[in-house]
């Protein structure tokens, strides 16, 4: 059972633009989301993360969006740049307990120069 | 400051032996997190321990995988008699604690099993 799903298993952008990766979740308890990007034969680095009681928070080039009735989460990039290109996976858990991190299956963003 | 240490960075396994990963969390991080990928898939939840604690380990499988985060020293996750099946990418991760905290990835030990 995929609680959390990312239907784009690759994205390519032109460098400049702003990219845009999908999340969806199927659990309405989830209400702590994150954001990790993952470069080959490395761990996944956190980028940005939302509590359920926002519906967007922002870090330099990174903004979040949470659609809760909708149960859909976005990560915007924006300017993109080539060190951006990496696989960008969405992570669900919840705010109270510090429990494990459901993981989507990722998807591989190339920025073209 | 530095990060969460994982090794050995790789680790070849004859199938039927045994396979030691170490794991030393953040300083001032009390929460282990492990986290297995295999090839071409997301991250799965393995075991989360705290110190001398399991606090849950509903992604472990119930047979030949046991963990530790003991008082002193780095956590352990053991794999015993490996197969083929457990080649992939094993992650830890560490968090402070309290609510909401980001978890923090190691470089992760790559073990493959001949």
């Amino acid at each position: 059972d995929q609680q959390v799903k990312q239907n784009s298993p690759s994205l390519s952008v032109q460098e400049g633009r702003i990219s845009i990766l999908n999340c969806d979740y199927t659990n309405s308890m989830f209400d702590y989301f994150l954001w990790y990007k993952k470069y080959p034969a490395e761990g996944p680095t956190f980028l940005i993360s939302i509590s359920s009681i926002k519906d967007k928070n922002e870090d330099g080039r990174f903004t979040v969006f949470l659609n809760k009735s909708a149960k859909h989460l976005s990560l915007h990039i924006v300017p993109s740049q080539p060190g951006d290109s990496a696989v960008y996976f969405c992570a669900a858990t919840y705010y109270f307990g510090n429990e494990k991190l459901t993981f989507g299956t990722g998807t591989r963003l190339t920025i073209i120069p | 400051n530095a990060g969460v240490m994982q090794n050995p960075r790789h680790l070849v396994r004859r199938r039927g032996q045994e396979a030691r990963l170490r794991c030393s969390p953040m300083k001032g991080h009390s929460h282990v997190y492990w986290y297995r990928q295999l090839p071409e898939e997301g991250l799965k939840f393995m075991v989360y321990l705290q110190k001398e604690n399991i606090i849950d380990e509903s992604g472990m499988p119930k047979e030949r995988f046991s963990a530790e985060f003991p008082k002193e020293g780095p956590s352990i996750l053991r794999i015993q008699q490996v197969v083929r099946g457990d080649s992939a990418a094993y992650f830890c991760a560490s968090s402070p604690g309290g609510q909401g905290y980001e978890q923090y990835f190691g470089p992760g030990t790559r073990l493959t099993v001949t």
